[in-house]
This record gives structure tokens, C-alpha cells and sequence, in this order.
């Protein structure tokens, strides 16, 4: 099936640096999608992106997805506490049945140090 | 917005006890997913499904059964619990009739088995 590598693992960062984080597949993605893990919840959707070479923002998020559409990246400016988390990146497949299926990444987890 | 209920936030059970873990949602979304996360591992599909009474394998479904008698609601089903069956457990739902705009996740259920 579809994998995703997303790196890094995890990160520790000082408050108020930038973060990058990204994702890489052997697979063609129509969507690319990265959520948010806050502790002890469920993940929340950060962005969604459906065309090669889109770039999008959301506040201090900025995100890609790669003209290749095998990858997308994430980035964070400016980090806070509230950053903390786990980051998911998604993609969704080319075709098939289970083409509305999401194919995750393992996560970043993000600590940031005051 | 969308929402995704969970019925319980954390639950303890005990080993050969059969679990019913709950989940509404109350957009009229098609499809509903079940995964479980665990450190390291990422989210882990578990079962799926795209209709009322449908039901489709996911990466893992050993151990596990499911249920969706009606639209909204979509249980997991632990047979007979084991103490390798501790984990987060995450419900979603998502939209395709009009488009793809991912998955809309509830807040998840701590499962502990003793």
C-alpha cells in the first residue's frame, strides 16, 4: 500500500524559532492534508492542499504541496507554547475504491521550550 | 461544524471482556473510519466504512468487529479484550458527495485493559 515518511520524529525548539516539517511518498497524491494532535485529543484539521505546487497559509502555518505531488511540506513561524503537539501530514490516493482513503504519516511531535 | 462524538474519554477493562467503543457524528458524512495510535506507530486503520450496514477490513482488524446499523453511528467492537489492546482509540467520519475535505476526527478513547 501507500506509505508516507514524514520527518523529523520529533523536534525540540526554543519559543519563537521557525519549524519545518515535511512528508514524502513513493505514490502520486491528489490532497495533501496536515493536522494537529493536541495531548489526550483526537486531530484537527491545520490545512488542505489540492493542486501541484499550491502554497497555503493559515495564520503562522504555511504549507505545500510538492510539484511532484509525492511530497508537501509544513512550516511553522514564530513558534509558541501552544505549538506543542503531534503534526500529521495525509495524503490522499490517485484512484480506486478507496480513493477518498487518507494514507498518514507517523507524526512530529513538537516540543517547544520556553 | 462537524461533529464527532466519542462516548467515553478513558475506559478500564478487563481482559476477555468484550468492549463496545462509540461513535456518532452529525453531519450526515458517508464514510466513518476507526484507528488506533500508539507511540511510535502512528494512526493504524483498523476498519472502514461507506454505507449504513457496510463495513471494509482495515491494516488491523484482528481482534476487533464493527457496527453501523445507522448513518451517524459507528461502533468498534473488542471480542474479548486483551492487554495488547490498550491503546487511543480514534474515530473519524468524512464527506465525499460534494468533494474531499478530509477527515473530521472525535477526541478519542483511552483504553486501558487489566
Amino acid at each position: 500500500g501507500q506509505q508516507l515518511n514524514q520527518s523529523p520524529q520529533s523536534m525540540f525548539i526554543q519559543e519563537g524559532e521557525d519549524v519545518s516539517m515535511n512528508c514524502t511518498s513513493s505514490s502520486i497524491f491528489n490532497t495533501w492534508l496536515w493536522y494537529k494532535q493536541d495531548p489526550g485529543e483526537g486531530p484537527v484539521l491545520l490545512i488542505a492542499l489540492y493542486k501541484a505546487g499550491e502554497l497555503t497559509s493559515n495564520g503562522r502555518l504555511t504549507a505545500q504541496f510538492g510539484i511532484t505531488r509525492k511530497d508537501s511540506f509544513l512550516n511553522i513561524s514564530a513558534s509558541i507554547p501552544s505549538d506543542v503537539g503531534i503534526y500529521f501530514c495525509a495524503g490522499q490516493g490517485n484512484s480506486g475504491a478507496g480513493s477518498y482513503q487518507l494514507t498518514f504519516g507517523k507524526g512530529t511531535k513538537l516540543s517547544v521550550i520556553p | 461544524d462537524v461533529k464527532v462524538t466519542q462516548s467515553s474519554r478513558y475506559l478500564v477493562k478487563r481482559t476477555g471482556e468484550k468492549v463496545f467503543l462509540e461513535c456518532v457524528q452529525d453531519m450526515d458524512h458517508e464514510n466513518m473510519f476507526w484507528y488506533r495510535q500508539d507511540p511510535g506507530l502512528g494512526l493504524r486503520l483498523i476498519y472502514f466504512s461507506y454505507d449504513v450496514k457496510m463495513k471494509e477490513k482495515g491494516d488491523i482488524p484482528e481482534g476487533y468487529s464493527v457496527s453501523r446499523e445507522k448513518k451517524e453511528r459507528f461502533s468498534l467492537i473488542l471480542e474479548s479484550a486483551s492487554t495488547n489492546q490498550t491503546s487511543m482509540y480514534l474515530c473519524a467520519s468524512s464527506l465525499t458527495k460534494t468533494g474531499f475535505y478530509g477527515y473530521t476526527f472525535g477526541s478519542g478513547t483511552r483504553l486501558t485493559v487489566v
